[in-house]
């Protein structure tokens, strides 16, 4: 089972910035939280990752809280092309990716 | 870089009939994973290979299901004889192990139908 849980669906308005929300409450300390997207009849994409500190990329930001129970994944300027299921993922090296079933998230015009 | 390929992209096939995958890597990763991907959940991992070596087929149903990777490279992932429950989008995935937390990058996918 995955060790994530993430609300199975969200609205987002175009242009403003989507805050999708992860909770890994059972993480261990040398596990990762890594963020996918997949878009329609795409295979995943890779967004972000990170351990303890935040991190940003040209894609997103990663906010991860201080006890590690929760992050958020947020994209600052939502497009329609946005559109998409986002998986939150715990990983460490050596393990496998456990995908649940992700957030579905809408970008509205 | 190129990514990973993967053909078909899509097939239709009557139950009990066989079907196979193919899929090439990116260049120089190792690590080869299969998985399934049934409507409307997350991607489930089926068999993970390090160069030619299996390294965990735990899910993988191996009464009809068998997959290889004779060379270390491409991969083929098979269906012998194929079932209505099939019917999914199996993705191939590939990573470089020996960069520290590297991700994996997955091909497009290609959409089983069985009817």
């Amino acid at each position: 089972d995955a060790k994530t849980t993430q609300p199975p669906s969200m609205d987002c308005a175009e242009g403003r910035a989507a805050n999708l929300p992860c909770n890994h409450s059972t993480i261990s300390g040398n596990e990762y939280v890594y963020w996918y997207r997949q878009i329609h009849s795409q295979g995943p994409q890779y967004i972000i990752h990170g351990l303890k500190n935040n991190e940003t990329n040209e894609m997103a930001s990663l906010i991860i809280t201080e006890d590690r129970k929760s992050s958020t994944l947020i994209l600052p300027h939502a497009t329609l092309r946005d559109t998409a299921v986002y998986y939150c993922i715990a990983y460490n090296y050596g393990q496998n990716f456990v995908f649940g079933p992700g957030t579905r998230l809408s970008v509205l015009p | 870089e190129a990514g990973v390929a993967q053909s078909p992209r899509y097939k239709i096939i009557e139950k009990r009939q066989s079907v196979a995958f193919w899929c090439n890597p990116i260049s120089g990763h190792a690590t080869l994973y299969w998985y399934q991907q049934i409507l409307g959940q997350g991607p489930k991992l089926l068999i993970q290979f390090q160069n030619n070596g299996v390294v965990d087929d735990s899910q993988l149903p191996k009464d009809r299901f068998s997959a290889e990777r004779l060379k270390g490279v491409d991969s083929t992932l098979k269906i012998q004889p194929a079932k209505l429950e099939d019917s999914a989008v199996y993705l191939c995935a590939s990573s470089d192990l020996r960069k520290a937390r590297s991700g994996q990058y997955f091909g497009p996918g290609t959409r089983l139908t069985v009817t």
